[in-house]
């Protein structure tokens, strides 16, 4: 299993609602990310998960939430949102680089992106 | 402050002949540079990385090369088809951003049979 599957694909919300965005992944990866993309832009970078504690956070919005459940899961929790969050939402996850006498896979750099969810705040 | 540059808003190449997308960086900190591949509404595609020991990496039709003393990167697609059409991101990883991702603004390529 090498995706990363996230829900839903597209979400129309008002700017008074709660939603939230779920990624997951199978791959034994214990690095995951969400990013953020607008339309003809490149994808930004909103908060980095590894070993399911929050390492980054791009000085993001308080009304988006980021959540680390276990190790496979990831949600993006949104409140009050205004209209110009509405973007292409983006989850990736990946290794993490190997450790000096480690076990763990060779680390290429690569992260694995889901297909986004579409959010649009009306 | 960009940290990844790709100075090409978009490049137009013949079918079979060779498409060089480049791409320059500013954080001498980084160790791994990727390519990645876009259509609209998807998520990105990995297609070939290079780390920072390296300065050649090379997939099939897909070839890396990494000049660190210029800090610039290209990569190079031979022959090139029209599936190839999309946008191409360069992206770096290393130093303060550790494993994550920073992406340069893209390239569209378009393949013309």
């Amino acid at each position: 299993d090498t995706e990363v599957t996230q829900t839903p694909k597209h979400l129309v919300m008002g700017m008074t609602n709660k939603k939230s965005l779920k990624c997951e992944q199978h791959m034994g990866h214990r690095a995951m990310y969400w990013y953020k993309q607008k339309a003809k832009k490149p994808p930004e970078l909103m908060f980095v998960y590894s070993y399911e504690k929050l390492s980054i956070n791009e000085s993001v919005p308080s009304r988006f939430s980021p959540e680390c459940p276990n190790s496979s899961l990831l949600n993006l929790h949104l409140h009050a949102l205004q209209p110009e969050d509405s973007a292409l939402y983006l989850c990736a996850s990946s290794h993490t680089p190997r450790t000096v006498g480690g076990q763990g896979p060779k680390f290429t750099g690569e992260l694995f992106f889901g297909e986004g969810s579409r959010l649009t705040v009306l | 402050d960009q940290q990844v540059k790709q100075n090409s808003p978009s490049l137009s190449v013949q079918e079979g002949r060779i498409s060089i997308l480049n791409c320059d960086y500013t954080n001498s900190m980084f160790d791994y540079f990727l390519w990645y591949k876009k259509y609209p509404a998807e998520g990105p595609t990995f297609l070939i990385s290079i780390s920072s020991i390296k300065d050649k990496n090379e997939d099939g039709r897909f070839t890396v090369f990494l000049n660190k003393s210029a800090k610039h990167l290209s990569l190079h697609i031979v022959p090139s088809q029209p599936g190839d059409s999309a946008v191409y991101f360069c992206a770096a990883s290393g130093g303060q951003a550790g494993t994550a991702l920073i992406f340069g603004k893209g390239t569209t390529l378009s393949v013309s049979s």
